[in-house]
């Protein structure tokens, strides 16, 4: 079974660099058929999606926050990473990790596994 | 970007019932590429249907999705008390991806 987990600080102080690791159990994260995503939702609102990568090291960002953020891979380990940069209050969320099941060579694909997620505030 | 509006944003309804919600995208969604998760309180979204009418693998047949273009619905048939919840959509077939603001049913 397939299993995703989020891990890094709580806490970071506004202006500085939140960085996150999604570690992945139960399968490969160099697999062709997918892309491995982050996605975030600030306490009581919606799902933002961040964005996601390809175990070759392709990368796919939202552009509101791509100046800002950092995708990457380490396919030794198992493991993908978040940086966003410059953070402020309102980055403050729950950061999830997700599995993105694609077809063949599309950009984008469906989140069928997730992480339990992992609630970064910003605060001084 | 695309912009998804769900509706209603809240639905009353009980155990037994009915549930139809809609999601209502700007512009038309490529492929149909349109997603439902539905979510619990302090769990991650949990993947229901994929590609409008695809049900993912552990979703139970009471659910199911339909739609293409600019218009899609998710039915809930027999409601039971586990599906009180709230569902977002998603549309991953024009970049960037985007969430509606979800509806949540309530008993």
């Amino acid at each position: 079974q397939l299993q995703l987990h989020e891990s890094g600080p709580g806490l970071v102080k506004p202006s500085e660099t939140l960085s996150l690791t999604c570690t992945v159990s139960g399968g490969s994260i160099s697999s062709s058929s997918y892309y491995w995503g982050w996605i975030r939702q600030p306490p009581g609102k919606g799902l933002e999606w961040i964005g996601h990568i390809y175990y070759s090291g392709r990368t796919y960002y939202k552009p509101s926050l791509k100046s800002r953020v950092t995708i990457s891979v380490d396919t030794s380990k198992n493991q993908f990473s978040l940086k966003l940069r410059s953070v402020t209050a309102a980055d403050t969320a729950v950061y999830y990790c997700a599995r993105v099941s694609k077809y063949y060579y599309d950009t984008s694909g469906y989140l069928d596994y997730w992480g339990q997620g992992t609630l970064v505030t910003v605060s001084s | 970007e695309i912009v998804l509006t769900q509706s209603p944003g809240t639905l009353s309804l009980s155990p037994g019932e009915r549930a139809t919600l809609s999601c209502r995208a700007s512009q038309s969604v490529s492929s149909s590429y349109l997603a439902w998760y539905q979510q619990k309180p302090g769990q991650a979204p949990r993947l229901l249907i994929y590609g409008a009418s695809s049900r993912a693998t552990g979703s139970p047949d009471r659910f199911s999705g339909s739609g293409s273009g600019t218009d899609f619905t998710l039915t809930i048939t027999r409601l039971e008390p586990e599906d009180f919840a709230v569902y977002y959509c998603q549309q991953y077939g024009n970049s960037p991806d985007t969430f509606g603001q979800g509806t949540k049913l309530e008993i």
